[in-house]
């Protein structure tokens, strides 16, 4: 039972434009969502996070969404930059004092020069 | 501050050997988790050790086991290794208190031969 879902394996946008990297949950426990990046060969590296008390947190060019209604958030990256290449997961946790999380199964997004 | 170390980086193994994966967390880290990343596949999680305790243990075979050590690193042994074994481990580790979720090692990519 995936709690957690990245439903595009991949995305491939042009330089400049928007980047919109989507992923659903099921667990309506979860309350702590966090997006990290992969590039290969290297551990994942966090990115971004947003609690359940907002919908929305802002940290440069990248924004994340929550629909607590809909169990869904989304990163958007504006604008795309080649080396924003890499594989994003999302990851969800019940609370955020270094809980285990349960990650999504990645979307590895290309950015087109 | 250095980051999360493990060992080795690669490693090379036959079927029905035992493999042990190494892991030291960031200074002052307590909390050390272990994810598998198999080819084309999401990071699941394996184990969680806080205190030297195992705390949480994901839907693997009781042939995945570990330990951590008074200093809090950790060892992850595989026994019995099977061809799908094969896959990159991840190690992260966290302050039970953290906000911001895990800081990963670099992995160390498992091969079954």
């Amino acid at each position: 039972d995936q709690q957690v879902k990245q439903n595009s394996p991949s995305l491939s946008v042009q330089e400049g434009r928007i980047s919109i990297l989507n992923c659903d949950y099921t667990n309506s426990m979860f309350d702590y969502f966090l997006w990290y990046k992969k590039y290969p060969a290297e551990g994942p590296t966090f990115l971004i996070s947003i609690s359940s008390i907002k919908d929305k947190n802002e940290d440069g060019r990248f924004t994340v969404f929550l629909n607590k209604s809909a169990k869904h958030l989304s990163l958007h990256i504006v604008p795309s930059q080649p080396g924003d290449s890499a594989v994003y997961f999302c990851a969800a946790s019940v609370g955020n004092a270094g809980n285990m999380l349960t990650f999504g199964g990645g979307t590895r997004l290309m950015v087109k020069p | 501050e250095a980051g999360v170390t493990q060992s080795p980086t690669h490693l090379i193994k036959t079927r029905g050997q035992q493999a042990t994966l190494r892991c030291s967390p960031i200074s002052g880290h307590t909390s050390v988790y272990w994810y598998q990343q198999a080819l084309g596949l999401g990071l699941q999680f394996l184990l969680w050790y806080d205190e030297g305790e195992e705390r949480n243990r994901g839907n693997f075979p009781p042939r995945f086991s570990g330990r951590q050590f008074p200093n809090y690193s950790s060892e992850l042994n595989v026994n019995a290794l099977e061809l799908e074994d094969s896959a990159l481990y991840l190690c992260a580790s966290s302050l039970v208190a953290q906000a911001y979720g895990y800081t990963f090692g670099s992995g160390t990519r498992l091969t079954v031969v």
